[in-house]
């Protein structure tokens, strides 16, 4: 199975900051790497497919880079209804695994 | 608008039954992958079943293989999760998930989720 371990696995930030989330995979996944939003309560929601591909309809602030076994996933300006858990999950390979999550608070 | 209606759940004793049903509506049910992913209280995600669009291909990671069965009736537009010999482990809330296009994919659409509780 292909491991994914996420980074940090909580942080706080201000409103405004400049917020990084790194995902490392245990083997190649090319860019098969997805990002998901999960508020408190509520179903995840897809972000970023492909590494680096925006949803349609979800906010310019959130990004993602990478390939191979390194990608990092960005919210330029944190916004305050940012908060909650992201996860990255790959889909190079079954089983389709997620990272622990990092769960995004305000300061 | 694409809607994932989750049902079923519900408390069960160890070594019982359970079936998850997953109402399908807002899209063309049958032309879609399908998955259910649960999340134990507290913790991440886990991806526990995929099956294509037909039904003719179903894939399970080793933690539930043998135990549970994923199933879909393209006529009803509902995906089905047959929970066998549950475990304390298996309780999680479960989710039902609209695959963007084959299991090895992204999920694009969530279900709410339906809670299971394996306890004596």
């Amino acid at each position: 199975d292909i491991q994914m371990t996420q980074s940090p696995s909580s942080l706080s930030a201000s409103v405004g900051d400049r917020v990084t989330i790194t995902c490392q995979a245990s083997q190649d996944i090319s860019k098969y790497l997805n990002w998901y939003q999960q508020k408190p309560g509520k179903a995840p929601k897809l972000l970023i497919y492909d590494a680096s591909n925006l949803e349609t309809g979800v906010p310019s602030r959130f990004s993602g880079s990478g390939s191979g076994t390194d990608f990092t996933f960005t919210i330029s300006s944190l916004q305050p209804e940012d908060i909650g858990t992201y996860y990255c999950q790959q889909y190079e390979n079954l089983p389709l695994t997620f990272g622990g999550g990092t769960k995004v608070e305000i300061k | 608008e694409v809607r994932l209606v989750d049902s079923g759940g519900g408390l069960v004793q160890p070594g019982g039954s359970l079936r998850l049903s997953c109402a399908a509506s807002g899209f063309t049910f049958r032309s879609y992958a399908m998955s259910w992913v649960r999340q134990a209280p507290g913790k991440g995600l886990e991806w526990v079943s995929g099956i294509s669009s037909s039904g003719g291909t179903t894939y399970y990671p080793e933690s539930v293989k043998g135990r549970f069965s994923i199933s879909r009736d393209n006529s009803k537009n509902t995906l089905y999760l047959q929970m066998n010999s549950l475990r304390a482990e298996d309780t999680a809330l479960y989710y039902c998930a609209k695959l963007r296009a084959a299991v090895t994919s992204l999920f694009d659409y969530w279900g709410q989720g339906t809670l299971v509780t394996v306890s004596s």
